[in-house]
Parts: structure tokens; sequence; C-alpha cells
């Protein structure tokens, strides 16, 4: 069965440094989403992609955060300058159209 | 923005039990999701819900679409041990908007 993967499952920065997540959504999906996750809290969603552009981002996501997709299978989110409290899992999701997201595993971001 | 308020936040059960969780919201949401997380990994989906008053099964699990669009109850009967994990509702609304508003997870125990 297909699934969302990411790579890397943790990842471990000194505040300040940029840091970027990868993850390859199913291969047929045409949005792509990223939320995060402080340890013992909600999911909150950072942004949603489509047609090669953001469709919305919520007020977490400023200018430290970006997102690519620079092939036809990658789709990365990157933080410029780490801060302590970016530490978090992030998860890539992504969807065919307005239907189920389906979540990577989640990769492990813990800023010193 | 819209929050959701999910209960219990845990719940502590023996096996073969039932249970019962639920999401309510102060705005109405076009789907409603059931996830469920185990430790480490990425959410999963367990039931989708487009309709309002829709009830659907998926084994074990059932899950049900307020009519008023504004809430959703997830059932679990006869839990096992592999029921053990933190439960969260999401809801979704209509059109470009697709981003996923979580509830903040029910956590549950199973005792064999």
């Amino acid at each position: 069965e297909p699934e969302v993967t990411q790579t890397p499952s943790h990842q471990v920065t000194q505040m300040g440094q940029e840091v970027i997540l990868r993850c390859v959504p199913i291969s047929n999906h045409l949005y792509f989403y990223w939320y995060r996750q402080i340890l013992g809290q909600k999911v909150e969603f950072l942004v949603s992609f489509y047609n090669n552009e953001i469709s919305e981002k919520s007020e977490i996501f400023d200018d430290q955060f970006s997102v690519e997709r620079p092939d036809g299978s990658n789709f990365t989110l990157k933080i410029r300058s780490t801060k302590l409290e970016d530490s978090a899992m992030y998860f890539c999701a992504s969807s065919f159209g307005t239907d189920t997201q389906y979540f990577g595993p989640g990769t492990r971001l813990t800023v010193l | 923005g819209q929050q959701l308020n999910q209960s219990p936040q845990s719940m502590f059960i023996q096996e073969g039990e039932d249970v019962s969780m639920n999401c309510t919201s102060s705005s109405i949401f076009n789907t409603w999701l059931w996830y469920k997380q185990d430790p480490g990994e990425g959410p999963v989906l367990l039931i989708a819900l487009y309709k309002a008053g829709e009830l659907t099964s998926n084994g074990r699990l059932t899950a049900q679409f307020g009519i008023t669009r504004k809430d959703s109850f997830l059932n679990i009967s006869a839990s096992i041990p592999s029921d053990v994990g933190i439960y969260f509702c999401a809801g979704q609304n209509a059109g470009n908007n697709r981003k996923l508003i979580w509830g903040l997870g029910t956590s549950l125990a199973v005792n064999p």
C-alpha cells in the first residue's frame, strides 16, 4: 500500500541553524501539507501546497519557514533559523483531492 | 479560529470493555475524521465522515457525524490491548481550505 515517507526520522540541531525536513508524498497525490505536534500537545496545521504554490498557511508559518517541491517526488519544509520552540514532531501529509489526508511517520526535530 | 473540544482526555479500561469518546466544536465542519496515533508514529486515519447524521463503522469502530455538524463521537467495542494509543478527532471545511483542525486527543490505555 502506498505511503508517505519522511526523512530524517530524528534531527538534532543548534539554535539558529537551518534545517530541511523531507517528505515523499504518495505518488498520485496533488495536495501536500505540513503539520507539527509539540510534545504532549495537539497537531497543528502549518501549510498546504497545491499546484506548486502555497494555498494556505497558519500563523505559525512565518518568514522563517518555507516549502518547496523541488522535483516530482519530494516535498520539503525548511526552517531558516531554528528556535528552541521549533522543537516538535513535524508531519507531512498528502491527499489526492479534497479527501483523506495520509500522514507520514514524522520527523522529530530537537533544537538545542 | 475554530477549535475542537475532545473528551475525555484519557481513559483506562479493562480489555473487552466498550469505549466512547467525542468531539464538539463551536462552529460547523463539513468533514469529521478520527485518527489514531501510536507512540513515535504519525496519525493513521480510522474513519472519515462526510455527511451530517452519517454513521460509519470500521470493524469494532463506529463513528457518527452529528446532525448539527458541530460534533462527532467514536465508539470502540470489545477493546483489545492493541487499541492502546491516542485518538484524535479532526474537522475539515469545504472548499480550498483543506487544513485539518485537531482535537487535543484521548489517550486510551487497555488493561489486559
